[in-house]
């Protein structure tokens, strides 16, 4: 089935540095990928999004890139603040099919430090 | 106000009471979900509702029941709740269209002793 390899945490960075939290997935049609992200108390928001391959979701200064050849949605971003800690999640909706529902990555806890 | 509000916010029950978990939305959106989450696993899909004919079973649907009121309200069950269902649960909503875009409520913390 369907699957979403997230890069374990905790993610503790100080706050300017360059952040990477990995995904790849497993999908058996053309998945639309996506990053939510969970501030603390919070329900999960859309962060970014791409729809096909070497789309380029972008906000907030976070960056992800749809890479089909390497099953991956790495997310990144050039410097962290200390409002960026939550958990990241990584996620992927089967393009087509009826149901449609997100299949998640297991989130990754940032936790940036002044 | 939350476009996806869910009620209540936390809730502490007892081994074998029936609980209800409340959501509604003012989105407009066709779809609504339910999700749980616990934690090192993300979000498992519980069940969904295309409208209020269609539910549907997800992933870990044993356990819990669903009732679509309306377009806009859509809430879970636990029949009999046993303490492994401790955990965040979350609803969502979608149009189906496009990407299919969720957009979710703020959780439900559910503790069962």
């Amino acid at each position: 089935g369907d699957s979403v390899t997230q890069m374990e945490g905790p993610v503790t960075l100080s706050e300017e540095a360059f952040l990477t939290i990995n995904c790849t997935y497993t999908a058996t049609g053309y998945p639309s990928l996506f990053w939510y992200v969970q501030y603390p108390g919070e329900g999960l928001q859309l962060l970014l999004k791409a729809t096909k391959a070497d789309d380029k979701g972008s906000n907030k200064g976070f960056e992800a890139t749809y890479r089909k050849e390497t099953t991956s949605f790495h997310l990144e971003k050039g410097s962290v603040q200390v409002s960026d800690s939550a958990v990241y999640f990584c996620a992927l909706t089967l393009s087509s099919g009826s149901a449609r529902q997100l299949t998640f990555g297991s989130g990754t806890q940032l936790t940036v430090l002044p | 106000d939350a476009d996806v509000t869910q009620t209540p916010r936390n809730r502490i029950t007892k081994t074998g009471k029936r609980i209800m978990l409340e959501c509604s939305q003012t989105k407009g959106h066709d779809r609504m979900y339910w999700y749980r989450q616990d934690p090192g696993l993300g979000l498992r899909l519980i069940y969904y509702s295309f409208d209020v004919k269609d539910i549907n079973k997800g992933e870990i649907s044993d356990g819990y029941s669903v009732s679509r009121q309306a377009q806009a309200k859509f809430s879970l069950s636990l029949e009999s709740a046993i303490p492994n269902q401790t955990a965040l649960y979350f609803c969502a909503t979608s149009t189906g269209q496009g990407a299919n875009i969720q957009y979710f409520g703020a959780g439900t913390r559910l503790s069962v002793l």
